[in-house]
């Protein structure tokens, strides 16, 4: 069984550029959570993809958007980023309704000049 | 909307004494409690979940619906306890959404 998967694990972008993160989910699992979480606070919930379809969204404005693929892995993608984009993107993979938890990966931190 | 309060942003405590990291929640519905925790230079993973009632690595939680709080208690802790706590919440009316508390350090000294 292997776990979550993310990459790249470390990204410098400019402000205003494009950035594509990805993910792949734990095997068996059918929903893609991704978080921001900023230094010092806790995760926040951006959206989360289940079959494919976005089915829920956090407080978050529209250039941040996603996919999830037909084998449930998962891209974040955030146009116009600013200096605030900066923190630690973490994808959460889970069976539809987390009862028994979501799976963490290990993020991918964007760092934006 | 739901949201998770994590009153203490450090907690300091000597081995062998007991830690009680507080988590209270607002939620309208049923709400899944769950405690993440982050080792140093290692990603987040679940501690334990209200539902399952168990107790890992020495730790307890008590979903407690008319404080609205699910506290997260230790009675003699370890140094390998320090770490980062994250109390979480989620439901069918979040969307099944996890919503994190600001997160609670342990540094358990020796």
């Amino acid at each position: 069984e292997t776990g979550v998967t993310q990459s790249p694990t470390h990204l410098i972008k400019t402000r205003g550029q494009q950035v594509t993160l990805r993910c792949s989910s734990q095997s068996g699992h059918n929903t893609v959570s991704w978080y921001q979480q900023a230094l010092g606070q806790g995760p926040q919930f951006i959206f989360q993809y289940y079959r494919e379809e976005e089915n829920g969204r956090g407080n978050f404005p529209p250039r941040f958007s996603g996919l999830q693929f037909p084998n449930y892995s998962s891209e974040l993608n955030v146009n116009a980023l600013e200096l605030d984009d900066s923190a630690l993107y973490l994808c959460a993979s889970s069976l539809q309704g987390g009862s028994y938890g979501y799976t963490f990966g290990s993020g991918t931190r964007l760092t934006v000049v | 909307a739901q949201r998770v309060t994590q009153p203490e942003k450090l907690l300091s405590v000597f081995k062998g004494a007991p830690v009680e990291l507080k988590c209270n929640y607002s939620y309208s519905g049923s709400p899944e409690l769950f405690w993440y925790v982050q080792y140093s230079r290692q990603r987040l993973q679940l501690l334990l979940r209200h539902i399952s009632r168990e107790s890992i690595k020495g730790f307890t939680a008590d979903l407690n619906k008319g404080e609205t709080s699910f506290h997260l208690k230790k009675p003699f802790a370890q140094e390998e306890d320090s770490a980062m706590y994250y109390c979480a919440l989620s439901g069918l009316a979040a969307g099944n959404k996890l919503t994190f508390g600001g997160g609670t350090r342990v540094l358990v000294k020796p």
